[in-house]
C-alpha cells in the first residue's frame, strides 16, 4: 500500500521559532510537494522539488524554505515562525510521468503558532 | 493563470438522494482532471483521473464526467459514509508538470 507520511500530526510553536516538518514516501516518486490548507482558500502550494537537491517555488513560498537530500525524504521549514503561518500542512508526492501521475497525500501536519 | 471553481460550497443530501458536484476550469491546455476525497483533519486521498472530454470513471456509487470546461461527480444512492469534503484540481500541459491548481472543494453531508 502507497504511503506518504508526515513527522506530526499536531504541533504547536512559539512566533520567531524555528519549525521543520517532516514527510517521508515509500513510493519512489520523483516529485514532492508542500502544501497549505486554509478554509475557504483550499490548498496553496509552497514548494515542490522533482528531483534530489532540486526544489522550485509554489505559488505562497514567502516565509518557507525546504530540504531534499535523499528522494523519499521532503523537509518544509519555516524560518521564524509566525502566527500566519497556522494552517494545516499537507505533504504530497506523485511519480514523474505524463499520466498516472496523481499526487499521494500524507495525513497533514496541523501547525498552531502562537 | 488556471483556475478551478466549485459549486456548491456545501450540499447536504439524504440517504438515496443522488446528485451532482461541479468543477468548472480554465487551464491552458489540460493535462488531467483529478478528484479527490477529505474527510475532516485528514490528507485528501485520490478518486479519478480524467484526461478528455467525454471521458467518465466510475467507483462505488461515484461517476466522474469531463467535457471542455467543467467536470460532475455524480453521486448516486448516497450513505452517510459518502460524508466528506470533494476536490478537484487540474493540471495543465503547460508549465511545470505534474503542478495541480485546486478548487475550494464541496462539502458533502448525507444524513439518514
Amino acid at each position: 500500500d502507497v504511503k506518504v507520511t508526515q513527522s506530526s500530526r499536531y504541533l504547536v510553536k512559539r512566533t520567531g521559532e524555528k519549525v521543520f516538518l517532516e514527510c517521508v514516501q515509500d513510493m519512489d516518486h520523483e516529485n514532492m510537494f508542500w502544501y497549505r490548507q486554509d478554509p475557504g482558500l483550499g490548498l496553496r502550494l509552497i514548494y515542490f522539488s522533482y528531483d534530489v537537491k532540486m526544489k522550485e517555488k509554489g505559488d505562497i513560498p514567502e516565509g518557507y524554505s525546504v530540504s531534499r537530500e535523499k528522494k523519499e525524504r521532503f523537509s518544509l521549514i519555516l524560518e521564524s515562525a509566525s502566527t500566519n503561518q497556522t494552517s494545516m500542512y499537507l505533504c504530497a508526492s506523485s511519480a514523474h510521468s505524463s499520466i498516472n501521475n496523481e499526487q499521494f497525500f500524507g495525513p497533514g501536519t496541523r501547525l498552531t503558532v502562537l | 493563470e488556471d483556475q478551478v471553481t466549485q459549486s456548491p460550497e456545501a450540499l447536504r443530501l439524504q440517504e438515496g438522494e443522488s446528485s451532482s458536484l461541479n468543477c468548472s476550469y480554465t487551464v491552458s491546455g489540460l493535462r488531467g482532471l483529478f478528484w479527490y476525497r477529505q474527510d475532516p483533519g485528514k490528507g485528501p486521498e485520490f478518486l479519478f483521473t480524467l484526461y478528455s472530454a467525454g471521458e467518465e470513471k466510475e467507483k462505488e456509487r461515484l461517476k466522474a464526467t469531463l467535457t471542455k470546461k467543467e467536470s460532475f461527480l455524480h453521486i448516486t444512492a448516497p450513505k452517510p459514509e459518502d460524508s466528506a469534503t470533494y476536490l478537484c484540481a487540474v493540471q495543465a500541459k503547460t508549465g511545470t508538470a505534474s503542478k495541480l491548481t485546486f478548487g475550494t472543494g464541496t462539502r458533502l453531508q448525507v444524513t439518514l
